[in-house]
């Protein structure tokens, strides 16, 4: 059974901390993306990665970084914290051809304080 | 812009057909994926149309027109367990998926 997992379902933070959200995937997977979901919004694309080392900006990166030393690992790093990044976080991965399914992890809800 | 655009919410009974629909506008386009989204939870894939037409998959049905810019989702014989937010996204020219607000479906028995 193929699988995404997040390190946390979730977490509460204060303003100003540094936050670091895992994520894994047992597909052998090449493309790996965090979004974040909020009410009324569509899924928004904060980064995403084609391979080790290889990061990519989306939609709303500022505020965020990305790390992903191994295929399997992508993590997102809130560098500093702040109450407008309180949220639902969404890893997913797919196979080589975009055009696949992408699988998603259950999610982090983080709350910034 | 680009621009996705579906209904909010839909409330529907238990055992009746409903048909959840999506117009988007995207610079170029490479398909067109449905997702089901419960609460709480990760979305899970439904459908991805490219070319039009209709594409059945057990009680869910999948319809793209490209040259209207339109898909829709017909889920038939509802049953409560499809209670659920149901996620309309395009794939643009660079593979960008861009992903609607989302419809969240209401059963009612």
């Amino acid at each position: 059974d193929v699988k995404v997992t997040q390190s946390s379902r979730y977490l509460v933070k204060r303003t100003g901390e540094k936050v670091f959200l895992e994520c894994v995937q047992d597909m052998d997977h090449e493309n790996m993306f965090w979004y974040r979901q909020d009410p009324g919004l569509g899924l928004r694309l904060i980064y995403f990665s084609y391979d080790v080392k290889m990061k990519e900006k989306g939609d709303i990166p500022e505020g965020y970084s990305v790390s992903r030393e191994k295929k399997e690992r992508f993590s997102l790093i809130l560098e500093s914290a702040s109450t407008n990044q309180t949220s639902m976080y969404l890893c997913a991965s797919t196979g080589l051809a975009v055009t696949h399914e992408q699988f998603f992890g259950p999610g982090t809800r983080l709350t910034v304080l | 812009g680009q621009n996705i655009d579906q209904p909010t919410e839909m409330t529907a009974t238990e055992g009746a057909i409903v048909q959840i629909n999506c117009t988007y506008q995207t610079s170029g386009f490479n398909g067109l994926f449905w997702y089901q989204q419960h609460a709480g939870e990760a979305p899970t894939f439904l459908s991805y149309n490219v070319l039009d037409g209709l594409e059945e998959k057990g009680r869910f049905s999948s319809f793209l027109s490209r040259s209207k810019g339109y898909s829709y989702l017909l889920l038939k014989e509802l049953q409560m367990k499809d209670s659920a937010s149901y996620l309309c996204a395009a794939l643009d020219s660079n593979y960008q998926l861009i992903w609607g607000a989302g419809t969240k479906l209401i059963i009612k028995p």
